[in-house]
C-alpha cells in the first residue's frame, strides 16, 4: 500500500462553496501531482509541484489551487464551487533521486459533485 | 487523446484466457508504464520498462515496447475475475508529470 492519502473520498457540496481537498503523502517524495478525472475516462494533469514553495499549472485549465508548504502535504482549494467541478481528483507523489525511471504513487482519490 | 491512445477501449473475456491491451503514443519516452484501476478507486503501478527495453516480465503480466512504432502492449496471462479493471499506461518524457492514455476496461467473466 502507498503511503498518500486523500480525504475526504467522497464530498457532495453546492454550488458557490469554498472547498479543499486535502492529499498527504509520508514518503518524502518531492514530486507531487494532482490529476483530474471524469468516471472510465483519462486523467488529466491540473497541478504539479518539484517541492516546497513550487507549483505549477498542468495541461487542463482548472480554476482550482494548490499550495505546498510542507513537502508531505499538497492540498486542493475551489474558491467557489460549480457543477462543471464535479469530477474525482486523484493526487500522486514521486520520488525525485537520481534517476528517471521511477513510478507515481497514486491516493484513492477524492470524488467531488457539485449540486 | 492528445497523449496516449489504448486499444481496445474496453475487453471481455473468460477466466483463464489472456488478455491483451495496446498502447500508442506520439514523442520520445524515458520509460512507459502501466497502472491498474480499480472503480472509483487510485491507480496502482504495475510495470515499468525503460526505453531501451524491448519486453519485461513480471508475475503473469508481459510488457512489450516497440519505440520506432511509438507503441506498447500488456499482456495478463491466465486472467483471474479479480483482474476486472481499467488499465492505464503512462508516458515518461522526462518532463513534468507522467502523461496517461485512454485506459481499457477490463471485464473478466468467472
Amino acid at each position: 500500500e502507498a503511503d498518500i492519502y486523500q480525504t475526504p473520498r467522497y464530498l457532495v457540496i453546492g454550488t458557490g462553496k469554498k472547498i479543499t481537498l486535502e492529499c498527504s503523502q509520508t514518503m518524502g517524495h518531492d514530486k507531487m501531482y494532482w490529476y483530474q478525472q471524469d468516471p472510465g475516462m483519462e486523467l488529466h494533469l491540473i497541478h504539479y509541484s518539484y517541492g516546497v514553495n513550487s507549483t505549477e499549472k498542468g495541461d487542463l485549465s482548472s480554476e482550482s489551487t494548490v499550495s505546498r508548504i510542507r513537502t508531505e502535504h499538497f492540498p486542493l482549494t475551489l474558491e467557489s464551487a460549480r457543477p462543471s467541478h464535479t469530477s474525482q481528483y486523484l493526487c500522486a507523489s514521486r520520488e525525485t533521486g537520481t534517476g528517471v525511471n521511477t513510478e507515481a504513487f497514486f491516493g484513492q482519490g477524492t470524488r467531488l459533485t457539485v449540486v | 487523446s492528445q497523449q496516449g491512445e489504448e486499444d481496445p477501449q474496453a475487453l471481455s473475456i473468460q477466466e483463464g484466457e489472456n488478455a491483451t491491451m495496446n498502447c500508442s503514443y506520439k514523442t520520445s519516452i524515458n520509460n512507459l508504464q502501466w497502472y491498474r484501476q480499480n472503480s472509483g478507486r487510485g491507480l496502482v503501478h504495475l510495470i515499468l520498462i525503460r526505453s531501451n527495453e524491448r519486453e519485461k516480465h513480471s508475475g503473469r503480466l508481459r510488457v512489450t515496447l516497440d519505440t520506432s512504432k511509438k507503441s506498447s502492449s500488456l499482456l495478463i496471462t491466465a486472467s483471474r475475475a479479480a483482474d476486472t479493471a481499467s488499465y492505464f499506461c503512462a508516458m515518461d518524457t522526462g518532463r513534468r508529470a507522467l502523461t496517461f492514455g485512454s485506459g481499457t476496461r477490463l471485464q473478466v467473466q468467472p
